[in-house]
């Protein structure tokens, strides 16, 4: 069974530039999930979308950060100015279900490291 | 405070020494427990959930401690092989299944 793919791998942007990042979750996985991934710390999350509709981003940085999964299967998320503190691995899971349920387990992929200048 | 704290690492251990790594969780709403493994630049992976009643798997151990708000990771008979971060996680399902992760307790098995 194919895992969670995201492109491109790695990144190197100057401050204010924008990027984009891209996920394929596993297929027939109705949520999907976006995490920050600081060096040195456990991976935090921005963003969770169960088929198309958004749950909780309640993390997301909404100046700068946005994300959109529009046909409830691929999702990108965009950062538009980057700042330095941005520098950090983006990985994107998915899961069968969300909430109280053996299906809920996350799988995530490989995950883009962007670098902020 | 944190929601979830671990011990500090790295934890620098010989092969075939047992090692155990503490977790400790705020939010007393949490349902469900794991720890994830994660291998130098890679993503983390599952490693085992943790149930009330402890569980083991070959040569890990969890346990948790709703009371205490504690969990505990235990690794017997440690590998080189299982040189790695471990990754506590919390979930509360009324928040859609949003994982919460510790910052990390990072572990090198030496031979």
């Amino acid at each position: 069974e194919a895992g969670v793919a995201q492109s491109p791998r790695y990144k190197i942007i100057e401050k204010r530039q924008s990027v984009a990042f891209w996920c394929n979750p596993i297929s027939g996985h109705a949520t999907l999930y976006w995490y920050q991934q600081i060096l040195g710390q456990g991976p935090k999350l921005l963003i969770q979308f169960q088929n198309n509709g958004v749950v909780d981003d309640s993390q997301l940085p909404k100046d700068r950060f946005s994300a959109e999964r529009l046909k409830g299967v691929d999702s990108t998320l965009k950062i538009q100015p980057a700042k330095l503190e941005d520098s950090a691995v983006y990985l994107c899971a998915s899961s069968l279900t969300a909430g109280r349920s053996t299906r809920n387990e996350q799988f995530f992929g490989p995950g883009t490291r962007l670098t902020v200048l | 405070r944190k929601e979830v704290e671990q011990d500090p690492g790295p934890f620098n251990v010989p092969e075939g020494a047992t090692v155990a790594f503490n977790c400790t969780y705020s939010n007393s709403a949490s349902q469900s427990f794991f720890w994830y493994r994660q291998d130098c630049r890679k993503e983390p992976k599952l490693l085992m959930s943790v149930y009330s009643s402890g569980n083991e798997d070959g040569r890990f151990t969890a346990q948790l401690n709703r009371a205490s708000q504690y969990i505990s990771l235990l690794i017997r008979d440690s590998k080189l092989s299982d040189s790695a971060t471990y990754l506590c996680v919390v979930n509360r399902y009324n928040q859609g299944g949003k994982l919460i992760f510790g910052q990390g307790t990072e572990l090198s098995v030496k031979p």
